[in-house]
């Protein structure tokens, strides 16, 4: 079951340091997104990618920093980590309207 | 506006009992419903969805039900087991937009 994958699964850092999450999705989707789920369980679209294009970016800090070199894999890039950031970050991609999650990265910020 | 109001927050039945969730939403431009359940540690995983022109779709022991006159749909699960334990997202898409609004799930727990 790898067809929307993440790495890596867990990630500790200190507060202040720069570090990158990797999705890629095999299920040839045009749309893919990042969500971040809280401590309540709440799931919060961050960003949205069709085709390589930026096509939602829901008012994160721009610390975050999305990319997508292809259609197929989405990266995130966090700088300035800070305690808040502390949250389960879940890839996602769609071709129509039903989305498909990767596993999360658990991102614990020190 | 979009919002999504989920309803309970928790939920705890017996097992072989029936269970319901309800969600209300806002934007009469959403079109698609799906429902997502999450077990602990694991990624959400779509479960049934509906669409705006069907009033109900069943999926052996769950359904979902759409009122678009009301703004809310419920979803279904009867004969419920303790793998059915799970938290569980409603959302809404909307025409206007290319996102997935979620609501604040509702922790379902069957008691064996």
């Amino acid at each position: 079951d790898t067809a929307v994958s993440q790495t890596p699964k867990y990630l500790v850092t200190q507060m202040g340091n720069d570090k990158s999450i990797k999705c890629e999705q095999n299920l040839g989707h045009d749309t893919m997104y990042w969500y971040k789920q809280d401590s309540k369980k709440f799931l919060k679209i961050m960003f949205s990618y069709n085709n390589k294009e930026l096509i939602i970016n829901e008012t994160v800090p721009n610390r975050f920093s999305p990319k997508s070199p292809d259609k197929a894999h989405l990266n995130l890039h966090i700088n300035s980590l800070e305690l808040g950031d502390s949250a389960v970050y879940f890839c996602a991609s769609s071709q129509a309207a039903e989305q498909y999650f990767g596993p999360g990265t658990r991102l614990t910020v020190t | 506006g979009e919002n999504v109001e989920q309803h309970p927050s928790t939920l705890s039945v017996q097992e072989g009992d029936s269970a319901v969730i309800k969600c209300t939403y806002s934007d009469s431009a959403s079109n698609y419903f799906p429902w997502y359940k999450q077990e602990l540690g694991k990624r959400p995983q779509l479960i049934i969805d509906i669409r705006s022109n069907v009033g109900e779709k069943k999926d052996q022991r769950i359904a979902v039900t759409l009122n678009k006159t009301a703004k809310h749909f419920s979803l279904h699960i009867t004969e419920t087991q303790p793998e059915d334990s799970a938290v569980y997202f409603c959302a809404e898409w909307g025409g206007s937009n290319y996102k997935l609004t979620f609501g604040k799930g509702t922790l379902l727990t069957v008691n064996p």
